[in-house]
């Protein structure tokens, strides 16, 4: 079966500048996730989809971050205006929601560098 | 902030060798998951331990879950130059039907030297 798909894989960008990075979950997978990864450090989830709909943004920065799933299946994470500290790659990740604890199929990441 | 917290940062060992990292959580968890990162597959599943499991094995990896110390450890047996990765241990996962992302600590850093 067809993987997490991500694009971008690389985006560069100066400070202040907006960018959006794209997720395509593996089919029938109803819950997706954008992860924020930080050069040495483990993924930090920003936000859960659970179809169309925002199940948990706790740790997204509402101020600059925003994501949107229409339709239950694509997804679109955008940054603006973009920080230095942005810096990181960027993760989708999508489960299918068997009622018992799973695992996350995860993207190939897209690695953005805010200069 | 970060739930789990890999132990050691990193790892360098002979193939054939055996592996252990350990992972500390600090809150009550559901099941713990450890993930492989590396350059060419990117972040990929091991193996997921439910709450009320205390060892699981899949092919050459064993990993132990012990509740009360809130730790677990991941063995890798008989090494490969394939198995040089980052390895995370994520908790969450479950909540019975809501959020369920995952909290993954620093990773663990293994090298395998041919």
């Amino acid at each position: 079966e067809a993987g997490v798909a991500q694009s971008p894989r690389y985006k560069i960008i100066e400070k202040r500048q907006s960018v959006a990075f794209w997720c395509n979950p593996i089919s029938g997978h109803a819950t997706l996730y954008w992860y924020q990864q930080i050069l040495g450090q483990g993924p930090k989830l920003l936000i859960q989809f659970q179809n169309n709909g925002v199940v948990d943004d706790s740790q997204l920065p509402k101020d600059r971050f925003s994501a949107e799933r229409l339709k239950g299946v694509d997804s679109t994470l955008k940054i603006q205006p973009a920080k230095l500290e942005d810096s990181a790659v960027y993760l989708c990740a999508s489960s299918f929601d068997s009622g018992t604890p799973h695992e996350q199929y995860f993207g190939p990441g897209t690695r953005l560098t805010v200069t | 902030s970060q739930q789990g917290e890999e132990d050691p940062q990193a790892l360098s060992i002979q193939e054939g060798e055996n592996a252990t990292m350990n992972c500390s959580y600090k809150t009550s968890i559901n099941n713990l998951q450890w993930y492989r990162q590396n350059s060419g597959r990117g972040l990929v599943h091991l193996i997921l331990i439910r709450s009320n499991e205390r060892e699981k094995h899949s092919g050459r990896l064993r990993v132990t879950l012990d509740t009360s110390k809130k730790s677990s450890s991941l063995l890798i047996t008989a090494s490969r130059a394939a198995d040089t990765a980052s390895y995370f241990c994520a908790t969450g996962g479950y909540s019975g039907g809501g959020a369920d992302g995952l909290t993954f600590g620093k990773g663990t850093h293994l090298i395998i030297q041919p």
